[in-house]
């Protein structure tokens, strides 16, 4: 239940392109979705997120989608571009008894090709 | 957003020993957390580090092998204990700030040889 599931492992996208990532969670405690983006030899960086009361989140060329009742959310990078090269982590957080937690997707590697 | 400060940034160290990760936010904060992130892999949630009081430790992490200070609203560490090779690891410090966002430092990052 405390699982973030999160796909694909990998995406290379050309330059300009759409570059999707797609998450799914099962505990209804979640009530808030971050993505993370995290280069090579740093730590993750906060990127963009979402409250479950919201269907669509945009900044810049990204954009989260969230789909309450099927319980998945994704990350789409518009006009995709090879500094965008990088690992994102979809995750999900909540309050509750046992204090604040965020769990995190396994991460999708994603190549831009010039 | 909080920064976050982390010493060292990179170490390699002999198994069998002991090494202390600081992390030092420039405000105080009430949340902190520890992190690890094996080579490739995700963000697995080490313990909570509370103020003034004993770190809440998620499952498969225990206080002998990895003790965590807390003294101050700013500051804490972590101890990684009798490393083995297994532990080499990025160990990642960070804080809750603002409602349910959290945000980290640069990584520590251990090689156990």
């Amino acid at each position: 239940q405390q699982q973030v599931k999160q796909s694909p492992q990998s995406l290379i996208v050309q330059k300009g392109g759409i570059s999707i990532i797609n998450c799914a969670y099962e505990n209804t405690a979640f009530d808030y979705f971050p993505w993370y983006q995290q280069f090579p030899g740093k730590g993750p960086a906060l990127l963009i997120a979402i409250r479950p009361d919201v269907s669509e989140k945009k900044e810049g060329r990204f954009t989260i989608s969230f789909n309450k009742s099927a319980k998945q959310f994704s990350l789409h990078i518009m006009d995709s571009q090879p500094g965008d090269s990088a690992t994102y982590f979809c995750a999900a957080s909540s309050t509750g008894t046992g204090g604040f937690k965020t769990i995190f997707g396994a991460g999708t590697r994603l190549f831009v090709k010039a | 957003s909080a920064v976050i400060s982390q010493k060292p940034s990179r170490d390699i160290c002999q198994r069998g020993t002991s090494l202390t990760i600081q992390c030092q936010v420039d405000s105080q904060v009430t949340m902190m957390f520890w992190y690890r992130q094996q080579p490739g892999q995700s963000l697995t949630l080490i313990a909570t580090a509370n103020q003034g009081s004993e770190a809440t430790y998620e499952s498969g992490f225990v206080i002998d092998k990895f003790p965590i200070s807390r003294p101050n609203l700013t500051f804490s560490t972590l101890t990684v204990s009798n490393m083995s090779p297994e532990d080499s690891s990025i160990y990642l410090c960070s804080v809750q700030s603002g409602a349910n966002t959290i945000y980290f430092g640069e990584g520590s990052w251990l090689t156990v040889v």
